[in-house]
């Protein structure tokens, strides 16, 4: 079993629709959370970054996490053109050590 | 951009060439990382440094080396590649030694193309 699970998509929506990406993980020690946003040619940027069970909300974007589950979701409100990118899931369960689910190809059509 | 800069952007080369990738931060950070990242995988870890010391070495072939003389660059020393190395090498940086959780920064990416 991967340790972390996500759907490679692709994902296709209209734009203003609602998005939502999820991961799923198997290992319990896995203590913070992060999502990130990679546009083709680009290396992967830091979108969202959570550490405890719950929502966090930053503009259009809320990463949901949890740990109960072992599920993490991001959401996209009112999607954009410009939303289309690759989304990486992310897990930190030590200082140094990251796993990273394959990524979602999300496109978002005007 | 991010503060993480990556150098070449795009490389081709032969299986007998020599070539060396490098990566530069100007987070003030103290680790740094070489990630792979092929089609429809997951990104691999490849190399940790912190505070310039190597911490981690995920049984990466020997025909990868890295190289890390200050916390502020790391290179990727490449030699004798096989065709299946070509991929996107990732850099990052990042805090340790605090409470944990920090996250990671990511550079461009050097696309490598192994004929």
């Amino acid at each position: 079993q991967k340790e972390v699970e996500q759907d490679p998509g692709p994902l296709s929506v209209p734009e203003g629709a609602i998005v939502s990406l999820n991961c799923t993980y198997s290992n319990s020690a896995f203590q913070y959370f992060m999502w990130y946003r990679q546009y083709s040619r680009k290396g992967p940027e830091l979108l969202m970054y959570t550490y405890s069970s719950g929502n966090k909300e930053d503009g259009r974007f809320t990463a949901q996490v949890d740990k109960s589950s072992k599920y993490i979701s991001l959401f996209i409100r009112d999607s954009q053109p410009s939303d289309s990118a690759t989304y990486l899931c992310a897990m930190l369960y030590n200082n140094n050590d990251m796993r990273f689910g394959a990524g979602t190809r999300l496109t978002v059509k005007p | 951009e991010t503060g993480v800069t990556q150098t070449p952007r795009h490389l081709v080369m032969g299986m007998t060439n020599k070539k060396s990738l490098k990566c530069e931060q100007h987070l003030g950070h103290n680790a740094m990382y070489w990630y792979k990242q092929s089609a429809k995988k997951p990104l691999e870890l490849m190399f940790v440094y912190n505070f310039k010391e190597q911490t981690e070495n995920n049984s990466v072939p020997s025909r990868f080396s890295p190289e890390c003389p200050n916390s502020s660059h790391l290179f990727l020393h490449l030699h004798t590649l096989q065709p299946e190395d070509s991929a996107l090498y990732l850099c990052a940086s990042g805090k340790t030694g605090g409470a944990g959780g920090e996250t990671q920064y990511f550079g461009p990416g050097t696309r490598l193309l192994v004929l």
